[in-house]
C-alpha cells in the first residue's frame, strides 16, 4: 500500500512555455500532498503544501504565480510551472501524507529541463 | 527555523564494516522519520520513530531516537553494496509539514 505516481517522469520543455506535473496516490486518499524541489546532491525543500479542495499553502521565498498547484480530489495534486525559465530546471518530488501516522509517502520525481 | 543537521555529510566504507548517522536539531520533534533515496527516485520511508527513547529495528538498520526528541541516529551493521544511497531525516512537529535534513550520502565500497 501507500503507492505515488508521477507523470511525467522526465520532461524538457523551452523557455517561456508552462509545464504540468501531476502526482497521485494511487491505494490510499491524501487529503494533504507536499511539492518538493531537490538540486543535486542536496536535500529535499519544500515548496508548498497542497490540500483538497482549497487553497496551497507556500513556503517563504516560492513565487506563488510562478509554481501554480492544484489538489482537485483527493488523489490528484498538480503542479504547473509557468513561464519556465533555464533556473527552473531541478527534480520535483511529490508526497502524499496520510494523516493518522504523519508519514509521507514519495512519488518516484519529475527531471525537469528548460532549455 | 527548524533545522535538521546530519552527520556525517558523506561516508564511503567498505562492505561488512558498520556505520552510524546522526541527526540533531535543537527542537523537539513529535515524529521522526528516516528515507533513503536513490539517484533520480523518489525518498523511501524507512522508519517512522515517536517516543523519546524508542529503538526500532529493520533487519541490519537500527534507528533511535532520542530521550529529548531533538536528536536521532541510524545504525547499519555489516554494510552491503545495497545500502549506497542518500539517506535522510525529517522531523514532524504534530502536523503533516516534515523538516529534511540536511542528508548523509553513504557509499559502500564492494
Amino acid at each position: 500500500g501507500a503507492v505515488v505516481s508521477q507523470h511525467p517522469s522526465r520532461v524538457i520543455c523551452k523557455s517561456g512555455t508552462s509545464v504540468k506535473i501531476e502526482c497521485r496516490s494511487l491505494d490510499f486518499q491524501a487529503t494533504t500532498m507536499f511539492w518538493y524541489r531537490q538540486f543535486p546532491k542536496q536535500s529535499l525543500m519544500l515548496m508548498a503544501t497542497s490540500n483538497e479542495g482549497s487553497k496551497a499553502t507556500y513556503e517563504q521565498g516560492v513565487e506563488k504565480d510562478k509554481f501554480l498547484i492544484n489538489h482537485a480530489s483527493l488523489t490528484l495534486s498538480t503542479l504547473t510551472v509557468t513561464s519556465a525559465h533555464p533556473e527552473d530546471s531541478s527534480f520535483y518530488i511529490c508526497s502524499a501524507g496520510r494523516t493518522v501516522s504523519y508519514e509521507q509517502y514519495f512519488g518516484p520525481g519529475t527531471r525537469l529541463t528548460v532549455t | 527555523t527548524q533545522l535538521l543537521e546530519q552527520s556525517p555529510q558523506f561516508l564511503s566504507i567498505q562492505e561488512g564494516e558498520n556505520l552510524t548517522v546522526y541527526c540533531n536539531s535543537s527542537s523537539v520533534f513529535s515524529s521522526l522519520q528516516w528515507y533513503r533515496q536513490e539517484p533520480g527516485e523518489g525518498p523511501v520511508l524507512l522508519v517512522t520513530v515517536v517516543t523519546g527513547g524508542e529503538v526500532k529495528k529493520l533487519k541490519r538498520l537500527t534507528f533511535q531516537f532520542g530521550d529529548a526528541r531533538k536528536d536521532s541516529s541510524l545504525h547499519i551493521t555489516a554494510a552491503q553494496p545495497g545500502d549506497t544511497g542518500l539517506y535522510l531525516c525529517a522531523g514532524g512537529f504534530g502536523n503533516e509539514k516534515l523538516t529534511f535534513g540536511t542528508g548523509t550520502r553513504l557509499t559502500i565500497i564492494p
